[in-house]
């Protein structure tokens, strides 16, 4: 149980481009999903919250209108990252939380598989 | 506001040997804890996690972490090291600053594993 997947694993853009990448929770309903973004042989950073029918949280720095994320139902969330550049190149990373586990006080996130953006 | 400090970017060890990655927190409040592995492109994988129980975590694949509130401290370790240990391991928090909602990781530890 608790399986998340991300498509596609990984992508190659044009710069200036828009690339959309689907999270998806497999066997549990999510009422919240995470986007990190994670630079080679660094640490994963947290971009956004996204709450399932509600606008998304971002952090500190993180533009918004670049990185767009939608949260439509209780097992998709996308990030669609805006006119693409080398710079936004990265392993982009969701994770999501069971409603179920956050209502019982556990506090688990799982992780997808990562997708790998590329922009040339 | 929460932050973890991962001793170590790179820690080497023998096969069969014990192994010991380091982390420190940073939280103003009781926090959760949690170590994740990471293998080459791939997501993160849940180890353990410790949420005010028992100081003493058992996680999976052997390894294990003691909460050490005096010491700030969430050390991982595994008695003894397998190849297939190889990885890079992430500590992270969570804390009330954040509601428990989200996490905040260290930089990680590569672990490396020789025969």
């Amino acid at each position: 149980g608790a399986v998340v997947s991300q498509h596609p694993s990984w992508v190659i853009c044009k710069s200036g481009t828009s690339v959309k990448i689907e999270c998806r929770s497999l066997d549990f309903q999510a009422t919240t999903m995470f986007w990190y973004r994670q630079f080679p042989k660094q640490s994963l950073m947290l971009m956004a919250t996204s709450n399932e029918g509600s606008k998304a949280t971002y952090e500190q720095g993180v533009e918004k209108d670049k990185f767009l994320i939608n949260h439509a139902s209780l097992t998709l969330s996308t990030l669609t990252v805006t006119s693409a550049h080398p710079e936004d190149s990265s392993f982009y990373i969701c994770s999501a939380r069971d409603r179920e586990d956050w209502r019982g006080g556990r506090n688990e996130q799982f992780f997808g598989p990562g997708t790998r953006l590329t922009v040339l | 506001a929460q932050s973890v400090t991962q001793l170590g970017s790179h820690v080497s060890v023998s096969e069969g040997a014990l192994v010991l990655l380091r982390c420190n927190y940073s939280s103003s409040v009781p926090p959760y804890l949690f170590w994740y592995v990471q293998y080459p492109n791939q997501g993160l994988q849940l180890l353990l996690k410790y949420t005010s129980a028992a100081t003493l975590v058992k996680g999976i694949n052997g390894f294990e972490a003691e909460f050490k509130k005096s010491e700030t401290s969430f050390h991982l370790t595994k008695p003894s090291a397998h190849m297939s240990d190889a990885a890079e391991y992430f500590c992270a928090v969570s804390d009330l600053s954040s509601g428990y909602s989200t996490l905040t990781f260290g930089k990680g530890t590569m672990l490396l594993v020789s025969p």
